[in-house]
Order: structure tokens, then sequence, then C-alpha cells
């Protein structure tokens, strides 16, 4: 069974500082993980996805994630927050296959500071 | 914009009515997911459709049914609605299962 856990239900930043969104998984398969943002009254927007490939993913809006096998972790980081990166960011899962579906985290409710 | 497009976006009906929303995928993606966003149960999947064929079901109630057309499009029938049914719906699409999905805008459901 597949599974994620998002550690933080809200992260509280100051603009300009570090932003680090913790994401756990779980997976009897090699997944794919992807993480969503999803501004307030917006749908869910991509912002990056990992697939087997480089183990670093650069996203949009200068956020990356790195997957760690060993770890199960897939966490996301900005060097630097802006105001615009207020926003609840989504943890996904996905095995891939014929009965496949997305699991998604319980999000990441992100506050950036002035 | 994603390409998906959902339709009504926000729709306020009454206790005991059924309501349909509509959703068209990206133009290509074969793969069609629903999900409901409330506040007290976060985002929650219901049901995926692959080519026309149902693929995964998951906290979608007996009172809800899905489809999927020819054509890709999709719809999500919600009958005997209640209070709680009130949340946000969102229509995702994706060329295969399981690859990255692209959501709708969602549709606002109210339930007076």
């Amino acid at each position: 069974a597949q599974s994620v856990t998002q550690l933080d239900s809200h992260v509280s930043v100051s603009e300009g500082t570090p932003v680090l969104l913790r994401c756990n998984y779980s997976s009897s398969y090699s997944p794919s993980l992807f993480w969503y943002v999803q501004h307030p009254n917006k749908g869910l927007q991509l912002l990056l996805k990992y697939t087997s490939a480089a183990t670093l993913v650069k996203g949009i809006n200068g956020f990356e994630a790195e997957f760690k096998k060993s770890e199960t972790s897939f966490h996301l980081t900005k060097p630097s927050a802006h105001m615009s990166d207020a926003a609840e960011y989504f943890c996904v899962v996905s095995r891939g296959g014929a009965t496949n579906k997305l699991i998604f985290g319980t999000g990441t409710l992100l506050a950036v500071q002035p | 914009d994603s390409g998906v497009t959902q339709t009504p976006k926000h729709l306020i009906t009454a206790t005991g009515q059924r309501v349909t929303l509509r959703c068209s995928p990206r133009s290509g993606d074969l793969s069609v997911y629903w999900y409901q966003q409330s506040l007290d149960q976060g985002l929650q999947f219901l049901i995926q459709y692959y080519n026309g064929e149902e693929r995964a079901k998951g906290n979608i109630l007996e009172r809800f049914s899905a489809q999927q057309f020819p054509d890709l499009h999709s719809e999500l029938n919600l009958s005997s609605l209640e209070l709680g049914d009130s949340a946000l719906y969102f229509c995702a699409s994706s060329f295969h299962e399981g690859t990255e999905a692209f959501f709708g805008q969602g549709t606002r459901l109210t339930v007076v």
C-alpha cells in the first residue's frame, strides 16, 4: 500500500528566509512523487515531479525537492521565501499501473511573514 | 491555465436535490480523477476513470456516481444532497494513469 505523510500542518517563515516542507512516503513499489501548490480559492498546480530520474528535482518558482530512498523522504525546499509563496502545499505519491491513483498528503499551509 | 475545464464554477442547491458536475480533460489526456475538498476532510479522492473505464474508487458515497464518456469528458452526479456535501469538487486529468495530473479550477457546491 502507498501512503504519504506531511510532517507539518503549518509552517511559518519570514520573507527572504529558506522554506522546508517535509514529506515522507511509503510505497511497496518504485514511486512517482509530486508536489502541488494550492493558492486560496484556486485549483491545484503542479510544482514538480520525481519519476526515477535525477533525485534532485527542480520545479517552478524556485522550488526543489530531493528524493531520498534511504529516508523515504521527498522534502520541498526553496532558498528564499517570497510573499507570493503563501499557499497550501500537497505531497503526492503514485505507483502507476492499472490500479493506480494519486495519494495526497494532508497538506502543509505555508505562511510568509513580511 | 491547466487545460482542464470544470463547469459550473459555483452551484447552490437545496438538500435532497441532484446535481451534475462536468469536467473536460486536457486534450489527449485519457485519465480523469475526481476529488472532494472540504475544510474538515481535506482533499479526498473519489474516483478515477481511464479511457472510459472505472479504474479506482476512493471515499465515494453511494449517492454519488460518475462516468467518462467516449469523448473523454466526465460527469460527477451527486444525488440526495446533504448539507455535508458542500465542498469544492476538483477534476484532474493525466495522459497515463499515475503520471502527473492537471487540475481544473473546481466547482464550489453549496447545499442549503
